[in-house]
């Protein structure tokens, strides 16, 4: 099946540093790909969708300036959280799908762990 | 209450016993996904039924989606202690060319051996 991966699983960094995840499609071309956030016990909440080639687009409530978003190419996509604070610590799990139509399957990675200091 | 919203939050049975979790939901949809998670560790997608699909099996799973109530359910028969996990419904929704998918805040399952 499908695998996406994401590097790295996990993360710890001071306060005020900038730290960047990849997600990747291993074995397929992901038109789309998700990023999504999960605070302990909570669901996840879409952060923002991107498109291989386009400007992300972000779910309301997230600072666009502060979560980057580079989708260069159909098989990787970058989240880099700017500045980050102790408050920004969470999971961090991307999401990628490899057709456009609405009833494609999303293909999660295992997600990282963002504990900042 | 948001949209995807699971019940119950948790539950916990016996290894062999069926689960049955619910789903519920406020707008429109294009289609319903159910979800699982271990514990800390990524989300595996099971099952996907569309707006017009009203059972859907694959497995020891089956879903159903009551448009007109705006819930689904997840059973899960013959259960087994690696069935242990979160389950999540996540609704699809096509918004101005763009899908939004927003998730529930899952069922936590244990299956005790």
């Amino acid at each position: 099946g499908a695998v996406v991966s994401q590097h790295p699983s996990w993360v710890i960094c001071k306060s005020g540093t900038s730290v960047k995840i990849e997600c990747r499609s291993l074995d397929f071309q992901a038109t789309t790909m998700f990023w999504y956030r999960q605070f302990p016990k909570q669901s996840l909440m879409l952060m923002a969708t991107s498109n291989e080639g386009s400007k992300a687009t972000y779910e309301q409530g997230v600072e666009k300036d502060k979560f980057l978003i580079n989708h260069a190419s159909l098989t990787l996509s970058t989240l880099t959280v700017t500045s980050a604070h102790p408050e920004d610590s969470s999971f961090y799990i991307c999401s990628a799908r490899a057709g456009l139509a609405l009833s494609d399957t999303q293909y999660f990675g295992p997600g990282t762990r963002l504990t900042v200091l | 209450s948001q949209q995807g919203e699971e019940d119950p939050q948790a539950l916990s049975i016996q290894e062999g016993e069926n689960a049955t979790m619910n789903c519920s939901y406020k707008t429109s949809i294009n289609n319903l996904q159910w979800y699982r998670q271990n514990s800390g560790r990524g989300l595996v997608h099971l099952i996907l039924i569309r707006s017009n699909e009203r059972e859907k099996h694959s497995g020891r799973l089956r879903v159903t989606l009551d448009t007109s109530k705006k819930s689904s359910s997840l059973l899960i028969t013959a259960s087994r202690a690696a069935d242990t996990a979160s389950y999540f419904c996540a609704t699809v929704l096509d918004s101005g060319g763009y899908q939004k998918v927003t998730f529930g805040i899952g069922t936590k399952l244990q299956v005790i051996p």
